[in-house]
């Protein structure tokens, strides 16, 4: 069936680094993409959203691209802060609901 | 601005006995979404309100499982005759039309 899947469970990167979570789509129609981020304890929230009639888009040090080619996005953070230790989803509408992938934990080391 | 709220926050239950959760969702949202997350696991979509059409059950996992939606706002999850396996967080999301907006979670333990 369609799925969003991550490549990667768990990422671990230095403060101040940059940060590039991947995540793999199957389904070739998908023509919008959503990126949440899960901090402990806490809801999803929103981080930044892309339609497939885009290849890139930009947020404050966060940029999401799409390679349609190979059904590929990924979510890529400038100078990675403690704060951005969290669980990182992609998500994708289907049948009027959102399809989660798995989740990266992304953890930061000072 | 106001987020999506729900209620209560912890709820610790028996085993069999009947709990309701609350999802406040954002004003003039038309979708609500009921998520279940385990620990360390991703969502499990579970139910999804679309303003007057008939919701998509299709995540339920069995019929313990009810939901509904009171005049296209508020909504309460109900799990009948809990079980163990019930426990997790359970999240509301509700959407002006694709990206939704999650409530902070309502954390089920059933002993």
């Amino acid at each position: 069936g369609e799925s969003v899947g991550l490549h990667l469970p768990t990422l671990s990167v230095q403060e101040g680094d940059n940060s590039i979570i991947n995540c793999a789509y199957s389904n070739s129609a998908s023509d919008y993409f959503i990126w949440y981020k899960q901090e402990s304890g806490k809801g999803p929230q929103f981080i930044i959203d892309i339609r497939s009639n885009m290849d890139k888009r930009q947020g404050q040090r966060v940029t999401v691209l799409l390679n349609k080619t190979v059904k590929h996005l990924s979510l890529q953070i400038a100078a990675t802060q403690p704060g951005d230790s969290a669980v990182y989803f992609c998500a994708e509408p289907l049948g009027g609901k959102l399809i989660f992938g798995q989740g990266t934990e992304l953890s930061v080391k000072p | 601005g106001a987020g999506v709220s729900q209620s209560p926050s912890n709820k610790v239950t028996e085993k069999g006995k009947d709990v309701e959760l609350r999802c406040d969702p954002i004003s003039g949202h038309t979708a609500l979404y009921w998520y279940r997350q385990s620990l360390g696991q991703g969502l499990e979509f579970l139910i999804y309100f679309q303003g007057n059409s008939a919701p998509d059950k299709s995540g339920l996992p069995s019929d313990r499982f009810s939901a509904e939606r009171t005049g296209g706002s508020v909504s309460t999850l109900t799990i009948q005759r809990t079980q163990q396996e019930d426990s997790a967080v359970y999240l509301c999301a509700s959407s002006p039309s694709w990206a939704q907006y999650f409530g902070p979670g309502t954390r089920l333990t059933v002993l």
